[in-house]
């Protein structure tokens, strides 16, 4: 299996902050990547495919970067609905799987 | 709108057997996948497998199941391809969860990414 990981595990931030999220594969995923948002109690929304698309309906001020192992998820001026859990999945190879999710609080 | 609605709250005893179902609106799961995926208290979240169409009608398509789950886990979609179902059995405290489905959506070959997600349905195991 292609294990994910991510860091940092969580990040206090401030509404208006900048911040970015990092995701490894264990192995060469290309650009198979998706990042998730989940507030508790909420449904789980998906944010960006392909490692760089953003979802529809999704703000801009979410970017996605990287390919191959290494992956970023960059939130810009923070709002106060974006402090979340987020996650990110390789959609590469089955089974498919998701990394430990940060938390943005 | 695309939307994906879940069956309600289940409890099971140890040892049973459970369905949940996952309604489709504004699509059908003749064009698009469905994932499921599920969330125990306090974890991650876990992929447990998925169903994509087939090209050859209603009861045509494929299921891959996470190795973890498989041989007590099972994906089935109706023949009109709006309700996707998945049953799990065997079931133990462990499996204690909210369990969610999310429509997928084809990247290329069998690859499906997700794009949305159900409500969850919340399973609680407990004798």
């Amino acid at each position: 299996d292609v294990q994910m990981t991510q860091s940092p595990s969580s990040l206090s931030a401030s509404v208006g902050d900048t911040v970015t999220i990092t995701c490894r594969a264990s192995q060469d995923i290309r650009n198979y990547l998706s990042w998730f948002q989940h507030i508790p109690g909420k449904v789980p929304r998906s944010l960006m495919y392909a490692a760089t698309s953003l979802q529809t309906g999704v703000s801009p001020r979410f970017t996605g970067g990287g390919s191959g192992r290494d992956f970023t998820l960059t939130i810009a001026n923070l709002q106060p609905e974006d402090f979340a859990t987020y996650y990110c999945q390789q959609f590469a190879t089955y089974p498919l799987t998701f990394g430990p999710g940060t938390k943005v609080d | 709108q695309v939307q994906l609605v879940q069956s309600g709250a289940e409890v099971k005893k140890p040892g049973a057997s459970v369905k949940l179902s996952c309604q489709a609106s504004g699509f059908t799961f003749f064009t698009y996948g469905v994932h499921w995926v599920r969330q125990a208290p306090g974890q991650g979240l876990e992929w447990m497998g998925r169903f994509i169409p087939g090209s050859g009608g209603a009861g045509d398509g494929t299921t891959k199941y996470s190795p973890k789950f498989q041989g007590r886990f099972t994906i089935t979609r109706d023949t009109s391809a709006t309700t996707a179902y998945m049953e799990l059995n065997g079931l133990r405290s462990e499996d204690t969860a909210v369990y969610y489905c999310a429509r997928g959506r084809i990247w290329f070959g069998d690859l499906y990414y997700f794009d949305s997600w159900g409500q969850g349905t919340l399973l609680t195991v407990s004798s």
